[in-house]
């Protein structure tokens, strides 16, 4: 998984509940993204972050917060965890230049009941 | 719209036959990539194959070969030889928002290979 450590694997939060989503990469790379797969259906972009301090809004990014203080660390935020938020997240790097593929993280599978 | 589309939700081979899963997508640019990844139920995404639209040759990878027709907007997925271990979750993606390498991907399509 090219270097990318995602935790926790799993979870189940309550209603209401925060949580961080880790991901970490050892291998220095500045594109680092979160996606979310709903059941069923493809991968749909969170947020991203081009460098350490800057991020940006991907397609679905309500009930989200990012931040990117170090290179190595993509924390996902969710404050006021909602049953619409239950899925798997999949953290991803860029190794290379402009359109080289993204590598993934093996994912966590978050459930809110 | 940015949409990529695959119209076969499952699909199934016998092993050692070939299968192509279809995918389709809508863009403006001229220049982008795309992509087929691989979602095994491990769940991790393995990228399988890609393909840069300027160039019309189609890309291989061993067993895995795409035929891409740029004026159809289509990029088709060529399993040769079908392996047990090739069971799994398909996604086509293309790239979007320039240099910030975002992907949109398909809903996928599902494999099966029958021994």
């Amino acid at each position: 998984n090219a270097g990318v450590t995602q935790t926790p694997k799993f979870r189940i939060l309550k209603i209401g509940q925060s949580m961080t989503l880790q991901c970490t990469q050892d291998m220095n790379h500045n594109y680092m993204y979160w996606y979310r797969q709903d059941p069923g259906m493809g991968l749909k972009l969170i947020y991203y972050s081009v460098g350490a301090g800057i991020t940006d809004k991907g397609e679905v990014p309500n009930g989200y917060n990012v931040s990117r203080s170090t290179t190595e660390d993509f924390p996902l935020r969710l404050e006021l965890a909602a049953p619409s938020q239950t899925s798997v997240y999949f953290c991803a790097i860029r190794q290379g230049g402009d359109n080289s593929p993204l590598h993934f993280g093996n994912g966590t599978r978050l459930t809110v009941t | 719209a940015q949409t990529v589309t695959q119209s076969q939700p499952e699909m199934s081979v016998q092993e050692a036959e070939t299968v192509t899963l279809s995918c389709t997508y809508d863009t403006s640019e001229s220049d982008y990539y795309l992509f087929w990844y691989k979602q095994p139920p491990s769940r991790q995404m393995i990228l399988v194959i890609r393909q840069e639209a300027y160039k019309q040759q189609n890309a291989t990878e061993n067993r895995f070969s795409v035929n891409f027709q740029k004026a159809a907007k289509s990029f088709s997925l060529k399993i040769s030889d079908s392996q047990l271990g090739d069971a799994a979750m398909y996604f086509c993606a293309r790239n979007y928002g320039g240099s910030q390498g975002n992907l949109i991907f398909g809903k996928g399509t599902k494999l099966s290979v029958k021994p």
